[in-house]
């Protein structure tokens, strides 16, 4: 059974600052990885849609890894932003065929310091 | 022109009642989903949808079921209710393709059980 970790749970870092959110699962047999951004009681915002065959995804300020093989992804946010302040999720969706659901991790609780 | 829409946002119950929540999505995919998010913001799939067939049920009690009018929408019915059904619901939506599947989340609605 997939299971996803996301370190650390909880990040507080000044404004202006690089830095990165760690994600791991454990069953290398993915179809893609996916990074969300989720606001204070509001939904889900897609930020980056890794393929399985792919190593990185840019996306402005954003930047996601992918190492399949050691079942690693690392979202790196650069100059970070008051605004980026939010719980970012990375989910996994398993090769089982058919139209899988996402495995969540429990998310990085991001704070940017103004 | 919103993508993945769900009505209500809130429901507040007693228990024992049965109630529904409606999903729609207007992008055109073929598969939509049900998350739940716990009070410890943990997201879990319960279901999805392709074509009008349900491709997975992890192992959700039976007192809850999707029902499926159309491609569009995704409605999630649940009879019962019992005090540990409070969570946000998250329906979703997605393309099925094997690689390139990213999910669009709906704005969630909170349900609480009396």
């Amino acid at each position: 059974k997939q299971e996803v970790t996301q370190i650390p749970a909880a990040l507080s870092v000044p404004e202006g600052e690089n830095l990165v959110l760690n994600c791991s699962f454990t069953d290398s047999a993915i179809y893609n990885l996916q990074w969300f951004r989720q606001d204070p009681g509001k939904g889900l915002t897609s930020l980056l849609l890794i393929q399985s065959s792919q190593r990185e995804q840019t996306s402005g300020r954003l930047n996601a890894s992918l190492d399949k093989s050691s079942g690693r992804s690392t979202l790196y946010i650069a100059a970070s932003q008051p605004g980026d302040s939010a719980t970012y999720l990375c989910a996994v969706r398993d090769s089982g065929g058919g139209a899988d659901g996402l495995t969540f991790g429990k998310g990085t609780h991001l704070i940017i310091q103004p | 022109d919103t993508a993945v829409s769900q009505t209500p946002k809130y429901l507040v119950t007693q228990m024992g009642n049965d109630k529904s929540i409606k999903c729609e999505q207007n992008l055109g995919h073929d598969t939509m989903y049900w998350y739940k998010q716990d009070s410890k913001k943990f997201l879990k799939i319960m279901f999805s949808y392709n074509n009008k067939e349900l491709i997975i049920n992890e192992t959700v009690p039976n007192r809850f079921s999707p029902k499926s009018p159309d491609k569009a929408h995704l409605n999630l019915h649940i009879n019962s209710l019992e005090l540990g059904d409070s969570a946000v619901y998250f329906c979703a939506s997605s393309h099925r393709g094997r690689f390139t599947d990213t999910q669009y989340f709906g704005p969630g609605t909170r349900l609480t059980v009396l």
